[in-house]
């Protein structure tokens, strides 16, 4: 059975940083596309990064060079590097596999704020 | 970068009773388009994809079609757990994979 399941997710003051975890089973997250997606309350879903074949990666405009995506074989887990961290980057993050999202973990809750 | 547009914004259904809910890609995006459902509280969950293939277990009331800049969502009849906001995405050509800002199906 395929499962997603993220962490790492909190309150943290502007200009923090914060590393977000998706753990998966019953598939390798080396062999698909895997992806962030982002959910500021009450609003819609904004993709946020995509790790893809060779580890190749792209990022929204709203968080290149801050944010950073990877992932390692060893734990079969993918990973979200979150830097200079602004309120408007306050959301629920999931992890989605695949080019067409087929599986969704249940989020991790970000909270930027003073 | 390809702006989704989706609409009504709000659709108000009686149970029983056909939904249609539509999207428009502000360029060509061939047949890759899907569609998502999110209820409260909850991820999205994968619905269409190809612009009419139904995924992995989801019901046969569900359908989707169109190509190009124009397509849709239908419900044939709205059973009490399908109120939820529907989202449709375009993964033709990326990045950014975009989404659509959503249509709330609520119940009339």
């Amino acid at each position: 059975e395929v499962q997603l399941v993220e962490s790492g997710g909190g309150l943290v003051q502007p200009g923090g940083s914060l590393r977000l975890s998706c753990a998966a089973s019953g598939f390798s997250v080396s062999s698909y596309y895997m992806n962030w997606v982002r959910q500021a309350p009450g609003k819609g879903l904004e993709w946020v990064s995509v790790i893809y074949s060779a580890d190749s990666t792209y990022y929204a405009d709203s968080v290149k060079g801050r944010f950073t995506i990877s992932r390692h074989n060893s734990n079969n887990t993918l990973y979200l590097q979150m830097n200079s961290l602004r309120p408007e980057d306050t959301a629920m993050y999931y992890c989605a596999r695949g080019e067409i999202y087929d599986y969704w973990g249940q989020g991790t809750l970000v909270t930027v704020s003073s | 970068e390809i702006v989704m547009t989706q609409s009504p914004a709000t659709l108000s259904v009686s149970p029983g009773e056909r939904a249609t809910l539509s999207c428009r890609a502000s360029q060509s995006v061939s047949t890759n388009l899907a569609w998502y459902q999110q209820k409260p509280g909850q991820a999205p969950r994968l619905l269409i994809y190809y612009a009419s293939t139904r995924a992995t277990g989801i019901p046969a009331r569900f359908s989707g079609s169109g190509s190009g800049t124009e397509f849709t969502l239908t419900i044939s009849s709205l059973q009490s757990e399908d109120f939820a906001v529907y989202y449709c995405q375009q993964y033709n050509k990326w990045p950014p994979f975009t989404f659509g800002q959503g249509t709330r199906v609520e119940i009339k």
